[in-house]
């Protein structure tokens, strides 16, 4: 079974921090990778995608991709109280139409 | 711009009444429809998608059904709810054309529970 695996937290960090959160999946064919975060209660919204080996910056977010190890992540820098969210990671694997999604992080920023 | 309705926004319904959850798209077309439910605390499970009008893919076997009379509109129903069908129900769609036809965008979601 394609799987897409997340720790699901809760990760605690203090704000100005760095946040890491990380994602592996299981198919090595999968192109595309994404981001997103849902607040509490509420629909999620994406973040960034990446889909070439490499880093992808977009303001305080880096999304890092490695295929050859299944892994992607995504870096929050200068963290603040309302960053404080679960964070999705969702994979297009091999031909599939749709996105796999992992169960989330739950991240919370400490002021 | 695009932009993606839902509703209801919440629902509380008794178990054996049937359901009707409808989503529309505005600013595109022929877009790619998803339907997912996210359980409480659970991740996200894909129901129903669609490439097209009529063109419906169901990735669950259950209670639910979906149905697409015109492009940018989905509807997810069921004849008979279930206590397992209590959960955060989100449409979601993604372009069929430009850069990133992977890309899916999400709704704000209707909460149902199932009494």
């Amino acid at each position: 079974q394609k799987e897409v695996e997340q720790n699901s937290g809760p990760l605690s960090v203090p704000e100005g921090a760095i946040a890491s959160l990380n994602c592996t999946y299981s198919d090595r064919g999968s192109q595309s990778f994404f981001w997103y975060r849902q607040y509490s209660g509420k629909s999620p919204e994406l973040i960034m995608f990446i889909y070439s080996n490499g880093d992808k910056e977009d303001g305080r977010f880096t999304a890092q991709l490695n295929k050859a190890s299944q892994y992607v992540s995504l870096l929050i820098r200068d963290s603040q109280p309302s960053d404080s969210a679960t964070y999705l990671c969702a994979v297009r694997m091999g031909s599939a139409r749709q996105l796999t999604f992992g169960s989330g992080t739950q991240l919370t920023v400490l002021p | 711009s695009q932009t993606i309705h839902q509703w209801p926004a919440t629902l509380v319904q008794p178990v054996g009444s049937p359901l009707s959850l409808e989503c529309t798209v505005e600013g595109t077309s022929n877009p790619n429809l998803y339907w997912y439910r996210q359980a409480a605390g659970r991740g996200l499970q894909l129901l129903f998608y669609s490439i097209g009008i009529d063109q419906i893919s169901s990735e669950v076997p259950q209670n639910l059904s979906a149905s697409r009379p015109q492009d940018r509109q989905f509807i997810l129903s069921s004849k008979k709810l279930l206590l397992s069908d209590s959960g955060f129900y989100l449409c979601a769609w993604s372009p069929t054309s430009g850069g990133s036809t992977d890309t899916q965008y999400f709704g704000p979601g209707t909460r149902l529970t199932v009494l």
